[in-house]
């Protein structure tokens, strides 16, 4: 089964700061990785994702992840936080639960200190 | 991009009632949906897979009479919650997953309250 680990469930940096959001997971095939963001009573939105091919991975509003194998990780960052950033943020895995279904962390809140 | 759209936003009912969510794939065809639930301040648990023209698979632990998940064509999934009682109460997010690739987007939430 495949798993994941978020690392803090709570985050806080001062806008301007680097963002690092810390996701480590547990899988026995090669993963499918993803990150979202959830702002407040809304739907998940796809910062980015891995599959194959390239292990930094470019995203949406500044974010980036690097696939680490050896490492078992997927941590996200942004050189520089705005304060439309603070959200909740979830890392995920395809697997684990349904054949199909993404398996979630706990996910992370970030906080951005004006 | 892909959008899924979810109706509705919020639905308050009464404790005994039955509520119905629906889940649309607006530009794409979504062979595969998930529906999940959302507990205040924590993340999302995968309830259940609905692939369309046959049966849903629940996770374990899901009341498959009490979710009743249909999925009668490739754009469209309903959760229906039957005979609501408050514990029921919670934030329900659809998903549907493009045959193409690993592309999985969500609707906006449901929040259901029941009284």
């Amino acid at each position: 089964a495949q798993s994941v680990t978020q690392l803090g469930s709570h985050v806080s940096v001062s806008e301007g700061a680097l963002v690092l959001l810390r996701c480590n997971y547990s899988s026995s095939v090669p993963p499918y990785l993803f990150w979202y963001v959830q702002y407040p009573n809304q739907g998940l939105q796809l910062l980015l994702k891995y599959t194959t091919g390239a292990t930094l991975v470019k995203g949406i509003n500044g974010f980036e992840a690097e696939f680490k194998k050896s490492e078992t990780s997927f941590h996200l960052t942004k050189p520089s936080a705005h304060m439309s950033d603070a959200a909740e943020y979830f890392c995920a895995v395809v697997g684990g639960g349904g054949a199909d279904g993404l398996t979630f962390g706990k996910g992370t809140h970030l906080i951005i200190q004006p | 991009g892909a959008v899924v759209s979810q109706h509705p936003s919020r639905v308050i009912c009464k404790s005994g009632t039955s509520v119905k969510i629906e889940c649309r794939s607006l530009d794409f065809q979504a062979t595969t949906m998930f529906w999940y639930r959302q507990f205040p301040k924590k993340s999302l648990m995968l309830m259940a897979t609905s692939n369309e023209g046959s049966k849903a698979t629940y996770e374990q632990g899901v009341e498959k009479d009490k979710f009743l998940i249909n999925h009668a064509s490739l754009t469209l999934s309903t959760l229906t919650v039957t005979s609501a009682h408050p514990e029921d109460s919670s934030f329900y997010i659809c998903s549907a997953k493009e045959a193409s690739n690993y592309g999985y987007t969500f609707g906006s939430g449901t929040r259901l309250t029941v009284v």
